[in-house]
């Protein structure tokens, strides 16, 4: 199994360009995650979906857009590229035990975005 | 209120010392707990899971106070290759993981 896999895993960008972060995992995980992280802090969850064809946003969503219209594939939109969205993003995906994930996270390595 | 919270540290600890820290978080209500350990800025890999009873693995022993809503992690026998920084992470509402923002430890030789 690869587990979560994300493409590219860098990219320099320019203002106002736009770019889709691609993200597929073959562990057949119900829950799909994007997280950014900036240097220093924390993640940040942007969207989350919860199976095919549902998604719902989380703590920093603006200038994001994502899709989910199957179990493995988990894309995430910059429309319009700003230097505030200069970060890692990390995509991840869990299995559904009940309605927690209990079980945690599986992330993938991350893609690291510079906005220029 | 941050829904997790951690002293950043750094924690600087020779080979062999033992190191300890917490977290804390507001969630009363939070079921799943977890350490989760990340290097210099790679994806984030769970190192444990945390349970009510506390929990051992290897030189790892993380312990659950839900009276007092924090979560521990201790490491024994520090090895250099321990140094990463830890991340707290705790389920908040639905389906979605809390992260702290992650506590720094360097094991020197």
């Amino acid at each position: 199994n690869a587990g979560v896999t994300q493409t590219p895993k860098f990219r320099i960008l320019k203002i106002g360009q736009s770019m889709t972060l691609q993200c597929t995992q073959d562990m057949n995980h119900n829950y799909m995650y994007w997280y950014r992280q900036d240097p220093g802090m924390g993640l940040k969850l942007i969207y989350y979906s919860v199976g095919a064809g549902i998604t719902d946003k989380g703590e920093v969503p603006n200038g994001y857009n994502v899709s989910r219209s199957t179990t493995e594939d988990f894309p995430l939109r910059l429309e319009l590229a700003a230097p505030s969205q200069t970060s890692v993003y990390f995509c991840a995906s869990s299995y559904d035990s009940g309605g927690n994930p209990y079980y945690g996270y599986t992330f993938g390595s991350g893609t690291r975005l510079t906005v220029v | 209120r941050k829904e997790v919270e951690q002293d950043p540290g750094p924690f600087n600890v020779p080979e062999g010392a033992t190191v300890a820290f917490n977290c804390t978080y507001s969630n009363s209500a939070s079921q799943s707990f977890f350490w989760y350990r990340q290097d210099c800025r790679k994806e984030p890999k769970l190192l444990m899971s945390v349970y009510s009873s506390g929990n051992e693995d290897g030189r790892f022993t993380a312990q659950l106070n839900r009276a007092s809503q924090y979560i521990s992690l201790l490491i024994r026998d520090s090895k250099l290759s321990d140094s990463a920084t830890y991340l707290c992470v705790v389920n908040g509402n639905d389906y979605k993981l809390s992260f702290g923002a992650g506590t720094t430890v360097t094991v020197r030789a």
